[in-house]
């Protein structure tokens, strides 16, 4: 079956601008997570939704990231007023069940902000 | 808060030679230990996880260790092929199902 799909694969922005990356999680898989990956770094946590429980944003750096999952889907990243510092790979990942500790990872977005 | 620290962060080995990648973790509370590779241009892959009753874990060609009293873990690839060359990240689990992820390691096998 199909994988987690992730759009764009690559994202050219200007400083202030405004940007949504999406992710398509593996249809059935409960939960979904947003990792960032800066170059050189480790993959640093954003944000969990685990099916119709408040998400965990506990990740979210600031508070022009925001996300939101619509229909237990697909999900959208939002980053208000981009950074320079917001350039990285952002990673989707879903998991089967809330027992289930087993990521599924997207390609990712790689995000440039210029 | 919760950390995962990963060693080394780049490693070269010969093709057929042994690598062994190390991760500590701050969280007593962690059970679950797992292991991806991440090939260029693609997403981390789960390889291999270890949960904390247990303390050693095979398939094939790579293997993880557990130490729960000394907070760390390991990843052993024996008979490395150019394939395996990669980056390998290790996480450990931490309350509410999240994982957190060490630095990464980069994997070189020269033929």
């Amino acid at each position: 079956g199909a994988g987690v799909s992730q759009s764009p694969s690559n994202k050219v922005t200007e400083k202030g601008k405004d940007v949504e990356l999406r992710c398509d999680p593996i249809s059935g898989h409960t939960a979904l997570y947003w990792y960032r990956q800066s170059l050189g770094q480790g993959l640093e946590f954003l944000i969990y939704f685990q099916g119709n429980s408040a998400p965990d944003k506990s990740g979210l750096p600031s508070d022009r990231f925001s996300a939101e999952r619509t229909g237990g889907s697909v999900s959208t990243l939002t980053i208000q007023r981009t950074q320079q510092e917001d350039s990285a790979v952002y990673l989707c990942a879903s998991s089967p069940d809330p027992g289930s500790e087993k990521l599924f990872f997207g390609s990712g977005t790689q995000l440039s902000v210029l | 808060g919760e950390n995962v620290e990963q060693h080394p962060s780049t490693l070269s080995v010969q093709e057929g030679d042994s690598a062994v990648i190390k991760c500590t973790y701050s969280d007593s509370a962690s059970n679950y230990f797992p292991w991806y590779k991440q090939e260029l241009g693609k997403g981390p892959q789960l390889i291999i996880d270890i949960r904390s009753n247990v303390g050693e874990k095979k398939d094939q060609r790579i293997a993880v260790t557990l130490n729960k009293t000394a907070k760390h873990f390991s990843l052993h690839i024996t008979e490395t092929q150019p394939e395996d060359s990669a980056v390998y990240f290790c996480a450990a689990s931490i309350q509410g199902g999240k994982l957190i992820f060490g630095q990464g390691t980069e994997l070189s096998v020269k033929p």
